[in-house]
């Protein structure tokens, strides 16, 4: 499986303010993909970052909220703009697994566990 | 109807205890089935596949039937390491994208000693 980093590991930022995710991967991904997990909720994805055009975001989040970027095939970063409480929240990057003969798996990062106040 | 669901627990059990999850999926044209674990407050690992035919990892096995459209997870001989939550993770009938996998809400499991 790839080895995926995520940084920050934790913030606290002010409402109004804008926090921004960086993931980096130890080798060249077609896709990466971004989930948002809620206190006590599942995972929701996000978005699919796109190496040399925009990302694919997925029903209810917007690029203005969620811009993200992908410059490369092992780097990607999601802000998470004009915060609010209700963004409290562990962001997760992460990318599929070889195929196998079980399926795709996908693999997370750390995860950035973002508190809002 | 939610398309995975799990029973959110908590499960509590006495350390080498046997337990069992389930989990069910609405969509039948669903072709992968994981289980996950995510311990507090981090990301979630991948635990096992579930092949048609079932399999065994050490202490967990894990079911699919298809005909009722549910997974199972069991745990022989519970250690407190196991104390985590148990994701349900399905996947749809196209590979190559996270779009068509679908996570349960977790069961969480607390191993007592």
């Amino acid at each position: 499986s790839a080895v995926i980093s995520q940084k920050p590991s934790r913030d606290i930022c002010q409402r109004g303010t804008s926090l921004t995710i960086q993931c980096q991967v130890d080798s060249q991904v077609t896709m990466m993909f971004w989930y948002r997990q809620q206190p006590g909720q599942s995972l929701t994805l996000i978005a699919t970052a796109n190496q040399g055009s925009e990302a694919t975001y997925e029903s209810g989040f917007v690029i203005d909220k969620f811009p993200i970027s992908r410059p490369n095939l092992t780097f990607s970063t999601l802000t998470v703009s004009n915060l609010s409480p209700e963004d409290s929240s562990i962001y997760l990057c992460s990318v599929l697994g070889l195929p196998s003969s079980a399926g795709n798996t996908i693999y997370f990062g750390e995860g950035s566990w973002l508190t809002v106040v | 109807r939610k398309e995975v669901e799990q029973d959110p627990g908590p499960f509590n059990v006495p350390e080498g205890a046997t337990v069992a999850f389930n989990c069910t999926y609405s969509n039948s044209a669903s072709q992968s089935f994981f289980w996950y674990r995510q311990d507090c407050r981090k990301e979630p690992k991948l635990l096992m596949s579930v092949y048609s035919s079932g399999n065994e990892d050490g202490r967990f096995t894990a079911q699919l039937n298809r005909a009722s459209q549910y997974i199972s997870l069991l745990i022989r001989d519970s250690k407190l390491s196991d104390s985590a939550t148990y994701l349900c993770v399905v996947r749809g009938p196209f590979s190559g994208s996270a779009r068509q996998l679908t996570f349960g809400s977790g069961t969480q499991l607390t191993v007592l000693p």
